[in-house]
């Protein structure tokens, strides 16, 4: 496609579901970050995935997050047990290697 | 741990003036590039400098990185309102994991 997508825009759980992000990354591009930012906050970095490599896990906060992309194409990023502390806007961004990151439009999470 | 770090934290001006922010940073690195988000979600690119360029333009834009210093700064020149928004810088560390790490923003406001 033409840009990143993320799926879905919006999303509203309740406290210990757990929940799924989707993103569709631009075709061809070998790199796929996922980052987590709190209102009026910076980018948190979750983890990122190159290519074939083992995806690089250093950002994750804790073991009730885990990330998948497969076919080196298609990523999710699943959140067990959701709690309240888990709430913020979601972004994806694909890149060439080491290149021009282009972000998806990100998916809220609401936890109550 | 955060790579940049981006300053001020908030910068309010009029409009036509220039608007300057910084970044440092504390490891080599491959490149360096600065993203704006307007209110809402998605990043948007704007410049890429590599490690070995020292000044960048772009438009109203002009990015300078001083590897001596591990500092970068975007000046925006004659600022319109529309230019309100976050501006973030993000790192490509050289050597390493190629994952892009971002700093917390610099906050600018345009006064019209």
């Amino acid at each position: 496609g033409a840009g990143v997508s993320q799926s879905p825009s919006n999303k509203v759980t309740e406290k210990g579901k757990d929940v799924e992000l989707r993103c569709d990354p631009i075709s061809g591009h070998t790199a796929l970050y996922w980052y987590r930012q709190s209102l009026g906050q910076g980018l948190e970095f979750l983890i990122y995935f190159q290519g074939n490599s083992a995806p690089d896990k250093s950002g994750l906060p804790s073991d009730r997050f885990s990330a998948e992309r497969t076919g080196g194409s298609v990523s999710t990023l699943t959140i067990q047990r959701t709690q309240q502390e888990d709430s913020a806007v979601y972004l994806c961004a694909s890149s060439p290697v080491g290149g021009q990151g282009t972000f998806g439009p990100g998916t809220r999470l609401t936890v109550l | 741990s955060q790579q940049g770090e981006e300053d001020p934290q908030a910068l309010s001006i009029q409009e036509g003036e220039n608007a300057t922010m910084n970044c440092s940073y504390k490891t080599s690195i491959n490149n360096l590039q600065w993203y704006r988000q307007n209110s809402g979600r998605g990043l948007v690119h704007l410049i890429l400098i590599r490690s070995n360029e020292r000044e960048k333009h772009s438009g109203r834009l002009r990015v300078t990185l001083d590897t001596s210093k591990k500092s970068s700064s975007l000046l925006i020149t004659a600022s319109r309102a529309a230019d309100t928004a976050s501006y973030f810088c993000a790192t490509v560390r050289a050597g390493g994991s190629e994952k892009l790490v971002f700093g917390k923003g610099t906050k600018l406001t345009v006064n019209p």
